[in-house]
């Protein structure tokens, strides 16, 4: 039963151009949702939330969107640059415990120079 | 000012062998969170523990698989007697009291059962 769902397992773009990433979760209660970024044989390093009573929280060139209705949220990263190529994971914090994450299964972003 | 420290980094056993992962905090913090991270999947919580006790535990598997977090000392994660399915990378996270959101994590200890 997958809650937190990242239907795109990976994605390129052009240096420079706007990088969309796509989250989709079943989960009505989730409070909390994050991003975060993982290079190869590195941890997961977080790179922004959003509340679930927003629909925008931007932080430089990222920025999260939040559609409830439609329990879809996106990172929207722009301009993209080649650092930017990791896997993106989306994960919404579990209403048992605002300290346990729910994790999507990560998109692979390559930006290209 | 170190990260959180997971060691080893990579670990191979034989099928039946004891697995110890340990995970040393952040300095500062008192609280470690164990995640794995099956082949081609997202993390799953595992467990949550402070200093001396565990608060949730409910990602854990009923059977093998035990943590602690003693007052000296990193956290450990032991796995008994290993199956070939227990391969994963393991993700250690530490944070302060009250939980940020947005913990951070180590760099992971890659476990491989042959």
């Amino acid at each position: 039963d997958q809650q937190v769902k990242q239907n795109s397992p990976s994605l390129s773009v052009q240096e420079g151009r706007i990088s969309i990433l796509n989250c989709d979760y079943t989960n009505s209660m989730f409070d909390y949702f994050l991003w975060y970024k993982k290079y190869p044989a590195e941890g997961p390093t977080f790179l922004i939330s959003i509340s679930s009573i927003k629909d925008k929280n931007e932080d430089g060139r990222f920025t999260v969107f939040l559609n409830k209705s439609a329990k879809h949220l996106s990172l929207h990263i722009v301009p993209s640059q080649p650092g930017d190529s990791a896997v993106y994971f989306c994960a919404a914090s579990d209403p048992s415990g605002t300290y346990k994450y729910i994790f999507g299964t990560g998109t692979r972003l390559k930006v290209l120079a | 000012n170190a990260g959180v420290m997971q060691n080893p980094r990579h670990l191979v056993r034989r099928r039946g062998q004891e697995a110890r992962l340990r995970c040393s905090p952040m300095k500062g913090h008192s609280h470690v969170y164990w995640y794995r991270q099956l082949p081609e999947e997202g993390l799953k919580f595992m467990v949550y523990l402070q200093k001396e006790n565990i608060i949730d535990e409910s990602g854990m598997p009923k059977e093998r698989f035990s943590a602690e977090f003693p007052k000296e000392g990193p956290s450990i994660l032991r796995i008994q007697q290993v199956v070939r399915g227990d391969s994963a990378a393991y993700f250690c996270a530490s944070s302060p009291v009250p939980p940020p959101l947005g913990y951070t994590f180590g760099s992971g200890t890659r476990l491989t059962v042959v």
